[in-house]
């Protein structure tokens, strides 16, 4: 079983600030996927990547299959940006989920 | 935004009691799941199906049965309902998985379900 681990846990930022998150997992994957959940409930899917980098937007996700580690940037974060968000890396029996990064940003 | 769609949102049940909760999909995929989400824990895959009538175990299955009669269709059933499954259940779809990867999940807006 694949063992995810997310840090950090809990973040607290000011509206405008870089953040990272980041991702290691201990079994090789076939891909990732980054999600968001919202304040009300709602999982997003934001990113499904296997190798180098995506952006979408002020978001961009990057990978290392050889290193097991993935991180979530987000630029110029805005308070709208506060949510869970859940790595989730993929082998062929399905996905295993983090425990998820609890994102603040304040004004 | 894929179509999918949970039914009910809230329920409140009794120990004993036999539970259905409803996923619907309009975007015709092949692949849905169904998870659930505690505190300190993250999403744990109950069961999923690859196809009509085609379905099989997740990591949690235990005290769950499921059932898809239709592509668009998957019940997820408590047939007697325990206090341990007090939780937040989603249910997702995905058109394609790859050998060499997977395909995105489009996730429902989630069930609340509480076993008193």
């Amino acid at each position: 079983k694949n063992e995810v681990e997310q840090s950090p846990q809990n973040l607290t930022a000011q509206e405008g600030e870089f953040i990272t998150i980041n991702c290691s997992y201990s079994v090789g994957i076939s891909a990732l996927h980054w999600l968001q959940q919202h304040p009300g409930g709602g999982i997003v899917s934001l990113f499904m990547l296997s190798s180098g980098k995506k952006k979408h937007g002020r978001l961009i996700a990057t990978i290392n299959i050889q290193e097991k580690h993935s991180s979530l940037h987000i630029t110029a974060s805005h308070p709208r940006d506060s949510a869970v968000y859940i790595c989730a890396p993929s082998e062929d029996d399905g996905l295993t989920f983090g425990k998820g990064t609890h994102l603040i940003i304040q004004p | 935004d894929a179509g999918i769609t949970q039914s009910p949102r809230h329920k409140v049940t009794e120990t004993g009691t036999p539970v259905t909760l409803r996923c619907h999909q309009t975007e015709n995929h092949r692949y849905m799941y169904w998870y659930r989400q505690d505190p300190g824990h993250g999403l744990r895959l109950i069961h999923y199906s690859y196809g009509v009538k085609d379905t099989d175990k997740g990591e949690v299955s235990d005290g769950y049965s499921v059932s898809r009669s239709k592509t668009e269709d998957f019940l997820l059933t408590l047939e007697s309902a325990t206090s341990s499954q007090t939780s937040v259940y989603f249910c997702a779809s995905s058109g394609l998985v790859i050998v060499s990867g997977t395909d995105t999940q489009y996730f429902g807006p989630g069930t609340r379900l509480t076993v008193l």
